[in-house]
């Protein structure tokens, strides 16, 4: 158990809808990470949030969004679904680093995403 | 654009055998990961490499860094089933702070009798 928790485990739902996928980090970390896993396109990273301040953004869609909460739980918002959009998505997060040490991500189980 | 490589993809191995999986990276930030994914879960740290000759061991595996090549590998020794999954190197996007990473393409490892 990595100490990163998501739910749902799995999400079910049909094109043109929106879901929620919510994540809470290891206690004591500040970096939570979202990416996306699928067959086509490997682990991509999406967005990153630090002390709930937007960090970085990767090839994250504009029907997507991410916010992180003042207790440093985030969520993805996915609207607007289509098929492509069926994927596995994983949250990550990392102990606050301010050098070049470990930037070591736990992942949650994640959230197995179905487009129908 | 940070590119991570890793060969090769696909990895059937008999019991008992060795194999290195490679991972070539573009990228200064020579901070590298390696995890480990079962089929359907969630992604499993195995290695922090952070400098230049870094060597780390974990039972059957050992891993090492080698930052002027840009080129980590992941060694597996006299391999046995309950090593079947796939394998992932990652890199940091910048060389310092919490940053997001590049992953590999993966390594599917299939140990056979």
């Amino acid at each position: 158990d990595s100490g990163v928790t998501q739910t749902p485990k799995h999400l079910i739902t049909a094109t043109g809808q929106r879901v929620t996928l919510r994540c809470s980090p290891r206690s004591g970390d500040l970096s939570v990470y979202w990416y996306q896993q699928s067959l086509d396109q490997g682990l991509q990273f999406l967005i990153q949030y630090y002390n709930g301040e937007e960090r970085a953004k990767g090839n994250i869609l504009e029907r997507f969004s991410a916010q992180q909460f003042p207790d440093l739980h985030s969520e993805l918002n996915l609207s607007s679904l289509e098929l492509g959009d069926s994927a596995l998505y994983f949250c990550a997060s990392s102990a606050p680093l301010a050098g070049g040490g470990s930037n070591e991500q736990f992942f949650g189980p994640g959230t197995r995403l179905t487009v129908l | 654009e940070l590119k991570v490589e890793q060969n090769p993809l696909f990895l059937s191995m008999q019991e008992g055998k060795n194999y290195t999986i490679y991972c070539n990276y573009s990228t200064t930030s020579d901070r590298l990961y390696w995890y480990r994914q079962d089929p359907g879960k969630s992604l499993e740290s195995l290695f922090v490499l952070l400098s230049n000759g870094a060597v780390k061991q974990e039972g059957r595996l050992m891993a090492s860094l080698d930052t002027k090549a840009r080129l980590s590998t992941l060694h597996i020794t006299a391999a046995v089933h309950d090593l079947s999954a796939t394998y992932f190197c990652a890199v940091d996007i910048m060389y310092s702070g919490n940053t997001p990473l590049v992953f590999g393409k993966g390594t599917r490892l299939s140990v056979i009798a």
